[in-house]
């Protein structure tokens, strides 16, 4: 069974400062990670995916993340955090030669909440 | 390009009703998906098509729930009869290729359903 865990219901961040939100995995084999964002009355939008290679993922709206296999870590990062970031974000696995299917598990999200 | 459309975008009914939902995929996308996300918590896999075929249905309550995909394109999501449980968003997603684990799975803005 794969699962994913976001340890923080919510973070709280001053406009400018940088932005973490956590998330940890449990997976047999590898993974492939996700970060979607989710803002009211909308669908989740894509933000970032790692398959393989570089640790550290770039992604949509200047967010970026590192996969970190030894911690099962997959951390979303943004240097400089913008109000119109506050939103939930979850982070999603998928396990690496799923010979069937593209079975997403989703953590619980994470709300970000950028104050002025 | 046109992204993932869903109506209705809310719906009210009563406890022992019968509901449905429509999903139309970004054009020429293979495979489609359905996931009912619950307040407070991640999406959840119901059921996923790739093409008019099912791939997983493992997770969808198959004693109320149904889900065709007739002609590979849209598809709809019915529950029958409807429990005070179900109140949730139900959102589609779709991706490009056949099922693989990599593929990023883009979503629709989702049904808002309360069962009274």
């Amino acid at each position: 069974a794969q699962s994913v865990a976001q340890p923080e219901d919510q973070v709280n961040v001053a406009e400018g400062n940088p932005l973490t939100v956590k998330c940890t995995y449990s997976v047999s084999g590898n993974p492939y990670l996700f970060w979607y964002v989710q803002y009211p009355n909308r669908g989740l939008q894509f933000l970032l995916k790692y398959i393989t290679g570089d640790n550290l993922v770039k992604g949509s709206y200047g967010f970026e993340a590192e996969f970190n296999k030894s911690q099962t870590s997959f951390h979303l990062k943004k240097p400089s955090a913008l109000v119109s970031d506050s939103a939930l974000y979850f982070c999603a696995v998928t396990r690496r030669g799923e010979a069937a299917g593209n079975k997403l598990t989703f953590g619980g999200g994470t709300r970000v909440l950028v104050k002025p | 390009e046109a992204g993932v459309a869903q109506s209705p975008r809310y719906k009210i009914i009563e406890k022992r009703q019968s509901v449905a939902f429509w999903c139309n995929p970004i054009s020429g996308h293979a495979t489609l998906y359905w996931y009912q996300q619950i307040l407070g918590q991640g999406p959840k896999l119901l059921i996923q098509f790739q093409n008019n075929g099912v791939v997983d249905d493992s997770q969808l309550p198959k004693d109320r729930f149904s889900a065709e995909r007739l002609k590979g394109v849209d598809s709809t999501l019915k529950i029958q009869p409807a429990k005070l449980e179900d109140s949730a968003v139900y959102l589609c997603a779709s991706s490009f290729r056949v099922a693989g684990p990599k593929e990023t799975q883009y979503f629709g803005p989702g049904t808002r359903l309360l069962v009274l």
